[in-house]
């Protein structure tokens, strides 16, 4: 099945500068790589997405890349601010194998005013 | 947007005693129904994977005796935790998918044993 390892665990960056978390997955079907945004106690809320056929999407100040040859993929947050603060999952999806979702570990993300 | 909402948000219980987890669609019909669990700082497992109308599929490892599921209708999915004990505390988290891609996810249940 999918493993998708999700690094670094933690990361602290200052208000204003950028954040980079990085996955990597396992099995080459994959096509399908969501991220989500949870803060503490509630719902992971998808903040970008990003499909097989595509290199590149942004979002205002949230941008994906994927890299299919490698099989990682990566978050960026730019222009960070204390409301970023949050734990981020990076996951996969093989969508002819029953669309589930194999989530990395996540990123505990804080930003520091 | 998609919302799905879930109840109870918290339940504390005796251990032995059953719980049920409701998860339903408001606005949307949910073809697929997943289930997940969440410890602390931990990442979200999934359980169970719940279609309308058919058997849920479960991940190995997870008891089907012990949490069972039943996906009665496009909009709801409910998930029993059965005998429960304290290592069964945990967030409980559903999601739902119209179109077989996007997921949209439940605010959970936190789920006490004592």
């Amino acid at each position: 099945g999918e493993n998708v390892e999700q690094h670094p665990s933690t990361l602290s960056v200052q208000e204003g500068d950028s954040a980079v978390i990085k996955c990597t997955y396992s099995d080459s079907a994959s096509n399908y790589f969501p991220w989500y945004k949870q803060e503490l106690g509630k719902r992971p809320q998808l903040i970008i997405d990003i499909r097989s056929n595509v290199g590149e999407k942004k979002d205002q100040r949230i941008a994906v890349t994927l890299n299919k040859t490698a099989k990682h993929f990566s978050l960026h947050i730019t222009e960070t601010q204390p409301e970023d603060s949050a734990v981020y999952f990076c996951a996969a999806i093989r969508e002819a194998a029953g669309n589930k979702l194999t989530f990395g570990g996540g990123t505990r993300v804080l930003v520091k005013p | 947007g998609a919302v799905v909402s879930q109840h109870p948000s918290r339940v504390i219980c005796k251990s032995g005693t059953s719980v049920k987890i409701e998860c339903r669609s408001l606005d949307f019909q949910a073809t697929t129904m997943f289930w997940y669990r969440q410890f602390p700082k931990q990442s979200l497992m999934l359980m169970a994977t719940s279609n309308e109308g058919s058997k849920a599929t479960y991940e190995q490892g997870v008891e089907k005796d012990k949490f069972l599921i039943n996906h009665a209708s496009l909009t709801l999915s409910t998930l029993t935790v059965t005998s429960a004990h304290p290592e069964d505390s945990s967030f409980y988290i559903c999601s739902a998918s119209e179109r077989g891609d996007t997921q949209y996810f439940g605010p959970g249940t936190r789920l006490t044993v004592l």
